[in-house]
């Protein structure tokens, strides 16, 4: 079955950075795009951008651009993505999922989500 | 970027009441529109996609449509198990954006 696992929560201080992985298992790794999703507040949902694991090419929220950076890891089948000079604002749940590289067939498989706090 | 107005951001019905939650599109998105419910402590799940297709394993009383640029989900008959907070998601265009989200609660 099809699971996109991540790490844990992360308590981190402001100006910090924070790198969080989502291991995919079930599927081909590379036949699908990973996602990163953002979860402020219980509530609203935005999207961070997406990485091709089959090319590594990478499409970024301009609100993102400067705070996120996504690689992987083929080998492991391993999506991370890196968030720098964290603020209070960056406090939030954050997701992978996954989409079919047709972009009407998205986010069937979610991962459980990492919860950042940013506190000194 | 494309805006998703959904509304009501907030919604409280009795078991068995029709419920409809509506997202309307700032430009034209075809239906490259998805709806997710998300019950408190759990990621998103995929119920609706292309606009009107029934993700496998979702009740039948969950069905989307379409009119114009207004997207609707509509749950026929409100049960417990359909407590929780929907969000739709426009994937025609980068940024993709979400909907403000709807928190459906029991009366």
């Amino acid at each position: 079955q099809v699971k996109l696992l991540q790490s844990g929560a992360a308590l981190v201080k402001p100006g910090d950075s924070v790198k969080m992985s989502c291991k995919a298992s079930g599927y081909t790794f590379t036949d699908y795009i990973i996602h990163w999703v953002k979860q402020s507040h219980g509530k609203s949902l935005e999207w961070i951008g997406y990485i091709n694991p089959y090319s590594g090419g990478t499409n970024y929220n301009e609100k993102f651009k400067s705070k996120a950076t996504l690689t992987v890891d083929k080998s492991s089948s391993t999506a991370y993505m890196e968030f720098s000079r964290l603020t209070s604002e960056d406090s939030a749940i954050y997701y992978c999922a996954r989409s079919s590289y047709y972009s009407g067939d998205n986010f069937d498989y979610w991962g459980q989500g990492v919860m950042v706090t940013v506190s000194s | 970027d494309i805006q998703m107005t959904q509304s009501p951001s907030s919604l409280s019905a009795s078991l068995g009441d029709r419920v409809t939650i509506t997202c309307r599109a700032s430009q034209d998105i075809g239906n490259y529109l998805t709806w997710f419910q998300q019950k408190p402590g759990k990621s998103p799940r995929r119920m609706i996609y292309g606009a009107t297709n029934l993700e496998d394993g979702v009740p039948s009383r969950f069905s989307g449509s379409r009119s114009g640029s207004d997207y609707s989900l509509t749950i026929s008959s409100l049960e417990s198990e359909d407590v929780a907070d929907y969000h739709c998601l426009q994937s025609i265009q980068y940024p993709w954006t979400f909907g403000g989200g709807t928190k459906l609660e029991l009366k």
